[in-house]
This record gives structure tokens, C-alpha cells and sequence, in this order.
């Protein structure tokens, strides 16, 4: 059980373009999800935190208008990095909270690696 | 603020030996959850092991157990029979209360089991 994934693993794109990153959540319900990013070899840095329903909070310094995260249902969470550019290359993690059955303990997706040329 | 410390960016240990990885933690919380992740070269962030901040008794998942000290603010975490699978970055990490609480990392430990 609590089995998060992420699509695309990895996606390359030109700059200027945007780019959708879904988290879903496959046997549990998720009223939060978390997204992450992750620098090579650092620790995880988290974006912003959304729940479903409602607008996602974001952390201090994180643009919400170049990172529009959306949480329609209880099982999907997308984030979308608009007009991308080659900073915004990294590794993106999502993760979700079992609400019900899983208390505080949130589960990772696989991640997607993003690379802006 | 809440803060995670791990004080020890890398460590090895020998296959079949144990190895402790140490973390410490900061909280004005009365009640929180400490948990350990474990991210292999394939990135996926496993979890590994849970504390509540309100059992004394500590957590032990197989050859994975904790070392919870709550007066201390100490969560170390110890590997019995190591296997080479055990390779990975490790994290402490410290969450709050509640759906929406972050949880706050360490900066990680690399461990390196050697053959």
C-alpha cells in the first residue's frame, strides 16, 4: 500500500516552454500532497504544500506564478513550471499524506528529473 | 524554528556489521513524528522507519531500529546485519502535527556498505 507516482520520470524541453509534472496518489486517498525539489546531492528542499480543494501554499522565495500546482481530487496533483528556463533544471519530488490510515507519514513518488536547454 | 542536524555526511560500514547514523532535532512541539528516509542512487525516497514523539518505546522495523531520546532531542538510527542494499543517502526527518505540517530534513548521511 501508499504507493505515490510521477509522470513524467524525466522530460527535457526548450526554454520558454512549460511543463506538467502529475503526482498521483495509486491506493490511498491524499487530502496533501507536498512537492519537493532536490538539488544533486543535497537534501530536499520542499516547494509548496497543497491540498485538495484549495489554493497551494507556498514557501518563502518559491515564485507561485512560475510554479502552478493544482490538487483537483483527492488522488492527483500536478505542477506545472511555466516559461521554464535552465535554472529550473532539477530533480522535482512529489510526496502525499493517507489522511486515513497513514497519520502523519507522507509517501515519495519516484521523482521527475527536469532538464531545461 | 524547527531544525534537523545530521552530523555525519558520510559513513561505511562492513556487510553483516551495524552502524549507527545520528540526528539530532529542534522543536518547541510537544507532540511531533520522527521518521528516517532512505533515498538509493535511484532517487526514490523509501521510508524506512516511524516515531511518534509521545511513545516511549522506540520503533523497530527488521534490522532497523531507532535510538529515540525526546529529553536529548536525539533520533539515531541503527542498522543491524547490514547488506549491500543498504547503500543510500539516509534522512532524518521531523514532522508536525496535523495534515498540512511539513516535515524538515537533515542535510543526510551517505552510508557505504562494503563487501
Amino acid at each position: 500500500g501508499a504507493v505515490v507516482s510521477q509522470h513524467p520520470s524525466w522530460v527535457i524541453c526548450k526554454s520558454g516552454t512549460s511543463v506538467k509534472i502529475e503526482c498521483r496518489s495509486l491506493d490511498f486517498q491524499a487530502t496533501t500532497m507536498f512537492w519537493y525539489r532536490q538539488f544533486p546531492k543535497q537534501s530536499l528542499m520542499l516547494m509548496a504544500t497543497s491540498n485538495e480543494g484549495s489554493k497551494a501554499t507556498y514557501e518563502q522565495g518559491v515564485e507561485k506564478d512560475k510554479f502552478l500546482i493544482n490538487h483537483a481530487s483527492l488522488t492527483l496533483s500536478t505542477l506545472t513550471v511555466t516559461s521554464a528556463h535552465p535554472e529550473d533544471s532539477s530533480f522535482y519530488i512529489c510526496s502525499a499524506r493517507d489522511g486515513v490510515w497513514g497519520g502523519d507519514t507522507q509517501y515519495f513518488g519516484p521523482g521527475t528529473r527536469l532538464t531545461v536547454l | 524554528a524547527q531544525t534537523v542536524t545530521q552530523s555525519q555526511p558520510e559513513m561505511s560500514v562492513q556487510e553483516a556489521e551495524t552502524v549507527t547514523l545520528s540526528c539530532t532535532y529542534d522543536t518547541s512541539e510537544s507532540d511531533y513524528y520522527l521518521f528516517w528516509y532512505k533515498q538509493p542512487p535511484s532517487r526514490q525516497m523509501i521510508l524506512v522507519i516511524r516515531q511518534e514523539a509521545y511513545k516511549q518505546q522506540n520503533a523497530t522495523e527488521n534490522r532497523f531500529s531507532v535510538n529515540f531520546q525526546k529529553a536529548a532531542k536525539s533520533f539515531s538510527l541503527k542498522i543491524s546485519d547490514s547488506q549491500l542494499g543498504d547503500a543510500a543517502m539516509y534522512f532524518c526527518a521531523l514532522g508536525g502535527q496535523g495534515g498540512s505540517e511539513k516535515l524538515v530534513f537533515g542535510k543526510g548521511t551517505k552510508l557505504t556498505v562494503n563487501p
